[in-house]
C-alpha cells in the first residue's frame, strides 16, 4: 500500500513530444510538490500545490505545468519536450501545519531522445 | 533565500567505520533540518531530523549535530555497513515552508 506512487516509472519519447507523469498519495496530506534530480544528483523544486493553489514555481519554463484535480493528485504535464528536460522527476508530499517532514514517490526516468 | 551546502559530495569508508556528512545553511531563522537516504532507483527516504531547539539526536547508528550558531549541522553513521551505501541529502527549512536541498553525498561502504 504505497503511500506515494508515481506513473509511470520510465518514460521514453522524442524531442517535442507532450507528456504526463501521474502522482496519487494516500496520506492525506495537503501539500504536494514536483522535483527534478539531474544526473548529478542534485533535487530542485519546481511546484508545491496547497490546497489545489500554486504556490511556488521555481523558474521552471512554462513548458511545464502542474495539474491537481483533487487533494490526492498532481500530475505534471510537459510539452514540446526538449533534450535537456531529461531527469528523474519525484512527487512529495507533506501535511501542512503538522510537521515539515516531506515524503517522496518513486521517481520517473524521463529520457528525451 | 535558504542555501544549503553539503560536504563531501562523495565518501568511501571501510565497513566498521564511521562516517560524517556535513552541511551548511544561509538563514538563520531555518528550524528544520532533516537527512534524506537515496538508495539505486528509488525517491529519498527520510531517514534522521533535528530541530533547532535541540543539538544532537541519536537514532541506533545514526544521529544528527546542529550548530546553530554556526550555522551547520552534521550527520554521523557509525559502524558502517555494505547497506549504507547511498545518496545522503541534508535539507533545511523554516516551519511550514518549503525545503532547500543540499547537493548530496554518495557514500560507498566497502566490505
Amino acid at each position: 500500500d504505497t503511500a506515494v506512487s508515481q506513473t509511470p516509472k520510465y518514460l521514453v519519447t522524442q524531442m517535442g513530444n507532450d507528456k504526463s507523469i501521474k502522482c496519487e498519495q494516500n496520506l492525506g496530506h495537503d501539500t504536494m510538490y514536483w522535483y527534478k534530480q539531474d544526473s548529478k544528483k542534485f533535487l530542485k523544486i519546481m511546484f508545491s500545490y496547497n490546497n489545489k493553489e500554486l504556490i511556488i514555481n521555481e523558474t521552471v519554463p512554462n513548458r511545464f505545468s502542474p495539474k491537481s484535480p483533487d487533494k490526492a493528485h498532481l500530475n505534471l504535464h510537459i510539452n514540446s519536450l526538449e533534450l535537456g528536460d531529461s531527469a528523474v522527476y519525484f512527487c512529495a508530499t507533506r501535511e501542512t501545519g503538522l510537521t515539515d517532514t516531506q515524503y517522496f514517490g518513486p521517481g520517473t526516468r524521463l529520457t528525451v531522445l | 533565500g535558504e542555501n544549503v551546502e553539503q560536504h563531501p559530495s562523495t565518501l568511501s569508508v571501510q565497513e566498521g567505520d564511521s562516517a560524517v556528512i556535513k552541511c551548511t545553511y544561509s538563514d538563520s531563522a531555518s528550524n528544520y533540518f532533516p537527512w534524506y537516504k537515496q538508495e539505486l532507483g528509488k525517491g529519498p527516504q527520510l531517514i534522521i531530523d533535528i530541530r533547532s531547539n535541540v543539538g544532537e539526536k541519536k537514532d541506533q547508528r545514526i544521529a544528527v549535530t546542529l550548530n546553530k550558531t554556526a550555522k551547520h549541522f552534521s550527520l554521523h553513521i557509525t559502524e558502517t555497513q555494505p547497506e549504507d551505501s547511498a545518496v545522503y541529502f541534508c535539507a533545511a527549512s523554516i516551519w511550514n515552508n518549503d525545503m532547500r536541498f543540499g547537493a548530496g553525498t554518495r557514500l560507498t561502504v566497502k566490505p
